[in-house]
């Protein structure tokens, strides 16, 4: 399976900035990746997913890159709010409809 | 639709005690998956199902048995717990050709 780093556990960040996550992988590029959040108690809730032949793709306010040589995710979350405060996810596709997780990374935008 | 539904939320074994975690979603989705989540290091896939009657092992199934007699419930069992196996369980489902998982609330499993 896939080894997944997300950057840093934990990112503080100031109302209305924007938040950027990385989510870096060490074999072969994914058919997709995905983006969870998840909040303290909570199981993981899906957000974005982006598919190897897509750059970019954006829902709302959150955007996700994706550069297979690189071999990394971007998320961004701009114009961040208090409310968006919560730990997140990337997952790679490791076929037959599996997925390996990251650890995470946990955003708090301060107000 | 309540989605992802876990039972129970919240249990306390004694190690050797052995115990069933249920699992049901009401999406008819065909693909479920338990996980464990431990901290600093994300979810970790231990049993998985891609149709009623069938099971398979993920990357930490040691430990640990599935069943899935109906396609909406999904069982992980727990033999001979060990304090190894404390840990947060989360079930998860996805319909066929969807790639997103839907996620149930979680059991927080304590082994003394």
């Amino acid at each position: 399976s896939q080894k997944i780093e997300q950057n840093s556990e934990a990112l503080n960040i100031q109302e209305g900035k924007t938040a950027t996550l990385t989510c870096n992988y060490t074999n072969y590029s994914p058919a997709y990746l995905q983006w969870y959040r998840q909040d303290p108690g909570r199981g993981p809730v899906f957000l974005l997913l982006i598919r190897e032949n897509e750059k970019e793709k954006r829902k709302e306010r959150l955007k996700v890159t994706f550069d297979t040589t690189l071999k990394q995710s971007l998320f961004h979350i701009t114009a961040s709010q208090p409310a968006d405060s919560a730990t997140y996810l990337c997952a790679l596709d490791e076929g037959d409809y599996k997925l390996s997780f990251g650890a995470g990374t946990t955003v708090t935008v301060r107000a | 639709n309540a989605g992802v539904t876990q039972t129970p939320k919240f249990r306390v074994l004694k190690t050797g005690q052995s115990m069933t975690l249920l699992c049901a979603q009401d999406m008819n989705h065909e693909y479920m998956y338990w996980y464990r989540q431990d901290p600093g290091m994300g979810l970790r896939l231990i049993h998985y199902s891609v149709g009623e009657g069938t099971t398979a092992k993920g990357e930490v199934p040691d430990g640990y048995n599935v069943s899935r007699l109906k396609k909406q419930n999904f069982l992980l069992g727990l033999e001979s717990a060990a304090p190894s196996q404390t840990s947060v369980y989360f079930c998860a489902s996805s319909p066929p050709l969807g790639n997103e998982q839907f996620f149930g609330p979680g059991t927080r499993l304590t082994v003394l």
